[in-house]
């Protein structure tokens, strides 16, 4: 069985640019939550969705969107880019629907920031 | 919302137990106490998770107090592959829309040869 796939799994972009990350849920999972790792704040909430709905949403500028398609495919957008975006990006999805439920993490998606 | 306390760093020599202490005194009673883990250049990795009573798995054990308000994961024999950072965190099955899951910082655990 696959585990969660991400992509790309490094890219750099400069100030301003926009930057849309990709992720694959394990076959059968239909919630995904996406999170940033920096060294200084360790790993942060950005949001959570399920069947296409964004059901959490952490503490980050309007800059910072997602979306889920139908075969709970999700992807996230960062526009302009600033310096401090620079982070690890990492996906997860869950099989349940409630909160419980046990997290499998992708590898993540490095992202620079020039 | 729900926040969890745990130590900066650990130390433990290989073989030996290492119990990683995690604080959750504003936990509400519907809160599920969840462990991960995540070793160098990987995403996290689920260990294991509670409500109130201990709980055994082939990786770890994890204690509750009785009022909630801690627990403490139990690696049995501590092995060079443990060396990870360590999460505790609160997940509720009832949380509405709004609920905003905090991981914070860990503990990053090292394990000596």
């Amino acid at each position: 069985k696959a585990g969660v796939t991400q992509t790309p799994r490094y890219l750099i972009k400069t100030r301003g640019q926009q930057v849309t990350l990709s992720c694959s849920p394990i076959s059968g999972h239909r919630s995904v939550s996406w999170y940033q790792q920096t060294p200084g704040q360790g790993l942060q909430f950005l949001f959570e969705y399920f069947s296409e709905t964004q059901r959490n949403k952490g503490n980050f500028p309007g800059r910072f969107s997602g979306r889920q398609f139908s075969n709970s495919r999700s992807e996230m957008n960062v526009s302009t880019l600033e310096l401090g975006d620079s982070a690890l990006y990492l996906c997860a999805s869950s099989l349940e629907q409630t909160n419980t439920g046990e997290l499998f993490f992708g590898e993540g998606s490095r992202l620079t920031v020039l | 919302d729900a926040k969890t306390t745990q130590p900066n760093s650990m130390e433990s020599n290989e073989e030996e137990p290492v119990h990683l202490p995690c604080n959750h005194s504003t936990i509400s009673g519907t809160d599920y106490i969840h462990w991960y883990r995540q070793l160098p250049s990987q995403g996290p990795e689920y260990v294991i998770h509670g409500l109130t009573s201990n709980v055994n798995n082939r990786m770890a054990s994890l204690a509750i107090a009785e009022d909630r308000k801690s627990s403490t994961l139990i690696l049995h024999r501590a092995t060079l592959r443990d060396a990870a950072v360590y999460y505790c965190i609160l997940r509720d099955p009832h949380a509405g829309n709004n609920r905003k899951l905090i991981w914070g910082l860990g503990t990053s655990l090292a394990v000596n040869p």
